[in-house]
């Protein structure tokens, strides 16, 4: 079974400068999430999705950061404009229900570092 | 979301010791689970624990999800080079949907 993918793995931008990240769930996975995680710290929920339709974002700085599964399967994070305190590894999960004891499986992650 | 307290922020130990770490809370947990980061990688899943008092096994690894709902440890027996890592506990309350809340990390090094 293919794991979470995410690309890309590394990017380096300037200050004010847009970017964008990709994320494949694992096939049939319905609840997908994007986490953010700063150097020394634990990955920090930015939005989360069930199919299609958002359940919390709450967390999610909206003046700049959007997030879409339009399709229900893949998704896009963005920043627009990126701040240097955006530098931080961005983590793509999911799971294959919206359930409390869910497992959650993280890809990699795409290393963003904001100059 | 609530702040978890991780400790021992770092170990550094010997092949063949054990490890001991945990996990506070000011909130009590329906969900607790310890995770393992390696460099360059996304967390993986090592133990989850659903109910208080609980006691789970992985291999090596033990976990305990804490009486109180408020805390949790997780213990490596006779830790070996490959548990280099940063070992994470998550902990998931009824207040917070499904969002997971993070501690902080044990950096975990261990020299053969």
């Amino acid at each position: 079974e293919a794991g979470v993918a995410q690309s890309p793995r590394y990017k380096i931008i300037e200050k004010r400068q847009s970017v964008a990240f990709w994320c494949n769930p694992i096939s049939g996975h319905a609840t997908l999430y994007w986490y953010q995680q700063i150097l020394g710290q634990g990955p920090k929920l930015l939005i989360q999705f069930q199919n299609n339709g958002v359940v919390d974002d709450s967390q999610l700085p909206k003046d700049r950061f959007s997030a879409e599964r339009l399709k229900g399967v893949d998704s896009t994070l963005k920043i627009q404009p990126a701040k240097l305190e955006d530098s931080a590894v961005y983590l793509c999960a999911s799971s294959a229900r919206l359930a409390g004891g869910d497992t959650q499986y993280f890809g990699p992650g795409t290393r963003l570092t904001v100059l | 979301g609530q702040q978890l307290n991780q400790s021992p922020q770092s170990m550094f130990i010997q092949e063949g010791e054990d490890v001991s770490m945990n996990c506070t809370s000011s909130s009590i947990f329906n969900t607790w689970l310890w995770y393992k980061q390696d460099p360059g990688e996304g967390p993986v899943l090592l133990i989850a624990l659903y109910k208080a008092g609980e006691l789970t096994s992985n291999g090596r690894l033990t976990a305990q999800f804490g009486i109180t709902r408020k805390d949790s440890f997780l213990n490596i027996s006779a830790s070996i080079p490959s548990d280099v890592g940063i070992y994470f506990c998550a902990g998931r309350s009824s207040n917070s949907g499904y969002a997971l809340n993070f501690g902080k990390g044990t950096s975990l090094l261990v020299t053969p």
